[in-house]
């Protein structure tokens, strides 16, 4: 059973701390791990993708992924309250092709104070 | 880049009727699509992977002569709820593989009545 699990919050942050949300997930194999953000009711928002072992950063947020522990995380510096929503980790099992399915997680809530 | 559009955003049927939902990629071409359920306050919950000329790959536990998938054309998929009951209300969203990941439509929520 390939799963990927996220606490489900809510993770409860000051307005301009920085936000660490983690998942694991359990196939060893697999290559390519994506976080989604999305807000009460709407669809998911990709946010960033990640491949290759180590820290990938797009403008605030920052994906880290050690494939030999099984774990992904995404950091979020200078949280602002609009970034209050739900975050989903979402893996690849199937390797790099975007047409096999992803398994996603819960999904962790996050709350940003202001 | 990597717009995903779907139609209805919102629909009331009543019970026993079928609703259509379409899922297109506007600006690049998807050979997989996936159409996913969400209830109030669960996760994503994956119903089948739809490729363009083929028949659609259903996830254990969804019935596929309920949910009708069609992927006609490399940007065009759409779901039909077929005798729609008010346990099939629910947030449909569709996502199309894009070449960095999947890229999810604004989803349809369905109410059946």
């Amino acid at each position: 059973q390939k799963e990927v699990e996220q606490n489900s919050g809510p993770l409860s942050v000051p307005e301009g701390a920085i936000a660490s949300l983690n998942c694991t997930y359990s196939d060893r194999g697999s290559q390519s791990f994506f976080w989604y953000r999305q807000y009460s009711g709407k669809s998911p928002e990709l946010i960033m993708f990640i491949y290759s072992n180590g820290d990938k950063e797009d403008g605030r947020f920052t994906a880290q992924l050690n494939k030999a522990s099984q774990y992904v995380s995404l950091l979020i510096r200078d949280s602002q309250p609009s970034d209050s929503a739900t975050y989903l980790c979402a893996v690849n099992f199937g390797g790099m092709d975007s047409s096999y399915k992803l398994i996603f997680g819960s999904g962790t809530r996050l709350l940003v104070r202001p | 880049g990597a717009v995903v559009s779907q139609h209805p955003s919102r629909v009331i049927c009543k019970s026993g009727t079928s609703v259509k939902i379409e899922c297109r990629s506007l600006d690049f071409q998807a050979t997989t699509m996936f159409w996913y359920r969400q209830f109030p306050k669960q996760s994503l919950m994956l119903m089948a992977t739809s490729n363009e000329g083929s028949k659609a790959t259903y996830e254990q536990g969804v019935e596929k002569d309920k949910f009708l998938i069609n992927h006609a054309s490399l940007t065009l998929s759409t779901l039909t709820v077929t005798s729609a009951h008010p346990e099939d209300s629910s947030f449909y969203i569709c996502s199309a593989a894009g070449t960095m990941g999947q890229y999810f439509g604004p989803g349809t929520r369905l109410t059946v009545t």
